[in-house]
């Protein structure tokens, strides 16, 4: 069985652009999870999404958005991109909103130069 | 919002001693989970505890939650090379499941 997929897996934008990330969830699981992993700084929770609806977000500025779509999948939008926005993104899913274990992707490294 | 905090940041120890990490809500939580990343690879999913002043172990690792469910440690007995990475806490207070910084353990043989 797939476990979660995320492309690209690396992604070279600069200051001012806009990057597009993109999640495929185990199959049968709702629920997707996207957080930040810059260095030194942990795992930074940034979205959260169940049943195609956004259940919390995290504390980071509108420019990061994104949805899940009727397959469950996801995709993270960074918008006006800053060098601090340099990090892995890592998508996790799992089987339901009250959430079990995390399953999660390989991540996808963004770089803004 | 929901906070948790763990320390320590970093611990080295010779192969054989014994390593601990420390986990604190600012909330109380409905569960709390523990995972793993070895350098250059994601989080793997190690244990979920639920009840209050639980205990779980798995071979050298023992995992506590704390009777008022606002903490939680991972202890290691005897640790090897093998677990070098960083260990995340993962606590769920009713919203969002909201990952510690890590402790990040190296090894030396």
């Amino acid at each position: 069985e797939a476990g979660v997929t995320q492309s690209p897996t690396h992604l070279i934008k600069t200051r001012g652009q806009q990057a597009t990330l993109r999640c495929s969830p185990i199959s049968g699981h709702t629920s997707v999870y996207w957080y930040q992993q810059a260095l030194g700084l942990g795992l930074q929770f940034l979205l959260w999404y169940d049943e195609g609806e956004e259940r919390n977000r995290g504390n980071f500025p509108p420019r990061f958005s994104g949805r899940q779509f009727p397959n469950y999948s996801s995709e993270l939008n960074v918008n006006a991109l800053e060098l601090e926005d340099s990090a892995l993104y890592l998508c996790a899913s799992t089987g339901g909103s009250n959430t079990g274990e995390l399953f999660f992707g390989e991540g996808s490294r963004l770089t803004v130069l | 919002g929901q906070q948790v905090m763990q320390i320590p940041q970093y611990q080295h120890v010779q192969e054989g001693e014994d390593f601990t990490t420390y986990c604190n809500s600012s909330t109380t939580l409905s569960n709390i989970q523990w995972y793993k990343q070895r350098p250059g690879g994601h989080p793997v999913f190690l244990i979920q505890l639920v009840k209050s002043g639980e205990v779980k172990k798995q071979k050298r690792l023992t995992f506590q939650f704390g009777e008022a469910k606002k903490n939680s440690s991972l202890h290691i007995t005897a640790t090897q090379t093998t677990d070098v990475g960083t260990y995340f806490c993962a606590g769920q207070g009713g919203t969002a499941l909201i990952f510690g910084k890590g402790t990040t353990l190296s090894v030396s043989s």
